[in-house]
């Protein structure tokens, strides 16, 4: 069965103290992996797309990685306002475009 | 640019009742997507349209139907409403030509009492 899972589920941290969150995925055959950005009571928002394992993209304090298990999003020196939750997905050869989303991790940051 | 829009933005229904919403994709995208988000959970697949016709779908009852119109816009019925419905309910549109980027609405949130 393929099957995201995120973890922590939730991460507290001080503005600037860096950081990684973890998504492990089972998967028949990985299209690709997604990560998105939620606010409270809003839809995912997209940030990245990695398709192969060893790939890495970067937007402004975030970046991912890939592995053939696992992805990383790392937040270097977070803001208040990147609190949010961070939902890890893939889609499966096999199952078309479909997402399948873990459960998210709720980060929040204090300054 | 307009992005993905939902309507109603929030809903509440009664046990039994049918509901319907609604989904305009971003423009220039043809392909619709929709996502049931239960509290503290991530999204969960219930079905994608193309060409006016259902593509794909995932582990959810014949309750749940939908509907895509000719400009690429969509309906999400679900019919005998339960209390387990009660969800915020997520539209997702892409591109056959970039099928791979799925960008979402602000949802739906459906009470069921």
């Amino acid at each position: 069965e393929d099957q995201v899972t995120q973890s922590p589920e939730a991460l507290r941290l001080q503005e600037g103290e860096s950081s990684s969150l973890n998504c492990s995925y089972t998967v028949s055959g990985l299209r690709g992996l997604f990560w998105y950005r939620q606010d409270p009571g809003k839809g995912p928002e997209f940030l990245f797309t990695l398709y192969s394992a060893g790939e890495e993209k970067e937007k402004e304090r975030l970046k991912a990685t890939l592995t053939k298990k696992e992805s990383f999003l790392h937040i270097t020196a977070p803001k208040p306002e990147d609190s949010a939750t961070y939902l890890c997905a893939v889609q499966a050869r096999q199952a078309g475009t479909a997402l399948i989303f873990g459960k998210g991790t709720t980060l929040s940051v204090s300054s | 640019d307009a992005g993905v829009t939902q309507s109603p933005t929030h809903l509440i229904k009664t046990r039994g009742q049918q509901v319907t919403l609604r989904c305009s994709p971003k423009s220039g995208h043809d392909t619709v997507s929709w996502y049931q988000q239960a509290l503290g959970q991530g999204p969960q697949f219930i079905f994608q349209y193309y060409e006016e016709e259902e593509r794909q779908r995932g582990n959810f009852p014949d309750r749940f139907s939908g509907h895509q119109f000719p400009n690429y816009s969509s309906e999400l019925n679900v019919n005998a409403l339960l209390l387990g419905d009660s969800a915020l309910y997520l539209c997702a549109s892409s591109s056959w030509m970039v099928e791979d980027e799925q960008y979402f609405g602000p949802g739906t949130r459906l009470t069921v009492t």
